[in-house]
């Protein structure tokens, strides 16, 4: 069974640069079959697609969000991990990571999300 | 970027009821369409893929149809724990888009 779990700060000063982590468990990251995502979830509000990385094809980014978004991943630790510079309040949300499965978007299993709050 | 619209945006319903759920693509996505179940404070969980294949362990009332532009997600006898918001989402094309997501109470 494939399990995901987000790590990272719940709480980011405004401007500072927030990172976050995804430890993939049951499985490898290194499996060409994967897109490995984040989804953000401010409170209240709707799903928003961040982007994706996958072991050979590299990174898509959401073009609608601005670029201020790195994903990355480390084989090594079967993790991926994101990266957003100079965050603000609107960046306060629920931060998932999830699995799109046999080379598509189809997000079959996620992690159970991790708040993060941007404030001073 | 494709974008998704649902109806209604909350619908009350009683256990044992049939319930629809439409998804409305702005453009073809063929069957690239997959059906989310969030509860509060927790995790999406997939449904339903492909428009219509139902997710390993996904329990059999539920069931998708549609292609092109038009989608639906049917609960075929609402039990208490289908009370949820659900989401659509298109994974045709980048940017991944999702629906607004429609409150089931």
């Amino acid at each position: 069974q494939v399990q995901l779990q987000e790590s990272g700060p719940g709480l980011v000063k405004p401007s500072q640069t927030l990172s976050l982590t995804c430890t993939v468990s049951g499985g490898s990251i290194n499996s060409g079959s994967y897109y490995w995502t984040w989804i953000r979830q401010p409170a209240g509000k709707g799903l928003e697609w961040i982007g994706r990385i996958h072991t050979s094809e590299g990174t898509t980014y959401n073009p609608s969000l601005t670029s201020r978004f790195t994903i990355s991943m480390d084989t090594s630790k079967n993790q991926f991990s994101l990266n957003l510079n100079s965050v603000t309040a609107a960046d306060t949300a629920i931060y998932y990571c999830a699995r799109g499965r046999d080379g598509t978007s189809f997000l079959d299993y996620w992690g159970q999300g991790t708040l993060v709050t941007v404030s001073s | 970027d494709i974008q998704m619209t649902q109806s209604p945006s909350s619908l009350s319903a009683s256990v044992g009821d049939r319930v629809t759920i439409t998804c409305r693509a702005s453009q073809g996505i063929g069957t690239w369409l997959a059906w989310y179940q969030q509860k509060p404070e927790k995790a999406p969980k997939s449904l339903i893929y492909t428009a219509s294949n139902l997710q390993s362990g996904v329990p059999s009332r539920f069931s998708g149809s549609g292609s092109g532009t038009d989608f639906t997600l049917t609960i075929s006898s609402l039990q208490p724990e289908d009370f949820a918001t659900y989401y659509c989402q298109q994974y045709k094309t980048y940017p991944i888009t999702f629906g607004q997501g429609t409150r089931l109470e």
